[in-house]
């Protein structure tokens, strides 16, 4: 059984560009949810995808966008990249979206800067 | 709103001694309470969880926690901790149920460092 997978791990990108991360869920789960981890906090909830549909969203503006794919794999894009983005982006999967019994499996994350 | 706060943001400990991370939560619902490890340069990793039942909850590494809802804290602690066990650790919370999305809210994390 494959973990969670999150590709790339470092990304440096400039003010103003835009970026695509990507993640692949584990092995039977049909949610991703993705936080932000920003140096020296704990992860934030950016939103969560369950079955292609946004299933919930945390307090991000809509520059951040995402999406989900039939194989139930998703990408996080972000577009007009501020300097405060810079952080460590982590995907989870899980089952059944909006269920809190299950457990949430985190990937290693994509470590992106932003200069 | 719910909201976890981590007491400590960093707390060194000597190899072999005992230690307890401090999480105080809030929360007008009830709650599901889960301790994560990021150890460097990796994601996150569940340690333990308190879903219901007995308020004791034990990871497979020698990690417990206790839920005390008077106090709403689930504080973690281990008898005698090793060198492996530097990480930082987040104490997290969710809402029990099925709701728009199974968010979890995290504490701002407690480094870990271990003397030998």
């Amino acid at each position: 059984e494959t973990g969670v997978t999150q590709s790339p791990t470092h990304l440096i990108k400039t003010r103003g560009q835009q970026v695509t991360l990507r993640c692949s869920s584990q092995s039977g789960h049909n949610t991703v949810s993705w936080y932000q981890q920003a140096l020296g906090q704990g992860p934030q909830f950016i939103f969560q995808y369950y079955r292609e549909e946004e299933n919930g969203r945390g307090n991000f503006p809509p520059r951040f966008s995402g999406l989900q794919f039939p194989n139930y794999s998703s990408e996080l894009n972000v577009n007009a990249l501020e300097l405060d983005d810079s952080a460590l982006y982590l995907c989870a999967s899980s089952l059944d979206g909006g269920s809190s019994y299950n457990e949430q499996f985190f990937g290693p994350g994509t470590r992106l800067t932003v200069l | 709103a719910q909201s976890v706060t981590q007491l400590d943001s960093q707390v060194p400990v000597f190899e072999e001694a005992p230690v307890e991370l401090r999480c105080n939560y809030s929360s007008s619902v009830s709650v599901y309470l889960f301790w994560y490890v990021q150890y460097p340069n990796q994601g996150l990793q569940l340690l333990l969880k308190y879903l219901s039942g007995s308020t004791l909850v034990e990871s497979i590494n020698g990690f417990e926690a206790e839920f005390n809802k008077s106090q709403t804290s689930f504080h973690l602690r281990k008898p005698s901790v090793h060198i492996s066990d530097t990480a930082e650790y987040f104490c997290a919370v969710t809402t029990p149920g099925y709701s728009s999305a199974s968010k979890i809210i995290f504490g701002s994390g407690t480094r870990l460092s271990i003397r030998p």
